[in-house]
C-alpha cells in the first residue's frame, strides 16, 4: 500500500488565505521533508522536519512522529505559491525518499 | 551553489527501443538518484548510487539499468520502452546522510509512440 498519503489532493484559495496541507505515513520515518514542485516541473526542498515544529518564512511544518503525521501551513498565500507540494519520508538512514502524490495548490488573485 | 543538468529535456522513443537518459551534477555530492514521476503522482525511486561505481535498486528498478561512471554523472537506461508510456524522469543528488537535502534536476520528459 501507499506509504505516504497527502490530503487534500487539490486546494484552491484566494490570495491572502492560509493553506493547511496534511501528510500521513504508514511506517517509521527517520526523516520527513516537504518539497515544492512548480507548474513547470522543477522540484525544490522547502524544509526538513522529522519531528516538532519548524518555521521558514510563511511556512510552518508540524510533525507528530508517534502519530505518523505532518502538516504544512502556508500563511497569507500568494499567487506565486501555486504548484504542487510533496511530502517525502526516509525510512532508512540513507536518504532514500518515499513520496506522496502531492497536494496541488492554486492561489487565485 | 551547484546545478544538476539532465539531457535530453524531451525524449520521444519507439516501442521496444533502448533509451538512455543522462544526469550531471557539480555539487560534488556523493549520492545520486533517479526517480520516475507519472502524471498526478508522486516520485518513485528507480536507482540510486552512494558513490562512483555503486548501484542500489529502488522499488521501480525492473525495466531499467543505471550506471555511475564517475562521481559527477549518473545515467539511466530504459531497456525496452513500453508503448504509450509517458513519464518524467528526475535526477537528484545529495551529500548522502539522512538529514541531507536532495537537489533535483529539471527532468527528462519521455513519450513512447
Amino acid at each position: 500500500g501507499q506509504q505516504v498519503q497527502q490530503s487534500p489532493a487539490s486546494l484552491v484559495l484566494q490570495e491572502g488565505e492560509n493553506a493547511e496541507l496534511q501528510c500521513n505515513f504508514s511506517s517509521t520515518a527517520t526523516q520527513l521533508q516537504w518539497f515544492y514542485q512548480s507548474p513547470g516541473g522543477s522540484l525544490v526542498s522547502l524544509l526538513s522536519n522529522p519531528s516538532g515544529t519548524k518555521h521558514t518564512g510563511r511556512l510552518t511544518s508540524t510533525t507528530v512522529t508517534k502519530e505518523r503525521r505532518s502538516s504544512l501551513h502556508i500563511s497569507s498565500s500568494q499567487t506565486t505559491d501555486s504548484g504542487t507540494y510533496l511530502c517525502a519520508i526516509d525510512r532508512s538512514n540513507y536518504n532514500v525518499l518515499y513520496f506522496g502524490s502531492g497536494t496541488k495548490l492554486t492561489v487565485e488573485p | 551553489g551547484g546545478i544538476i543538468t539532465q539531457t535530453p529535456k524531451f525524449l520521444i522513443g519507439q516501442e521496444g527501443q533502448k533509451l538512455t537518459l543522462k544526469c550531471q551534477q557539480n555539487f560534488n555530492h556523493d549520492t545520486m538518484y533517479w526517480y520516475r514521476q507519472d502524471s498526478g503522482k508522486g516520485l518513485r525511486l528507480i536507482y540510486y548510487s552512494i558513490t562512483e561505481n555503486d548501484l542500489q535498486k529502488g522499488d521501480l528498478s525492473e525495466g531499467y539499468d543505471a550506471s555511475r561512471e564517475k562521481k559527477s554523472s549518473f545515467s539511466l537506461t530504459v531497456t525496452s520502452a513500453q508503448k504509450n508510456e509517458m513519464a518524467v524522469f528526475l535526477c537528484a543528488s545529495s551529500i548522502g546522510g539522512s538529514q541531507d537535502t536532495q537537489y533535483f534536476g529539471p527532468g527528462t520528459r519521455l513519450l513512447v509512440l
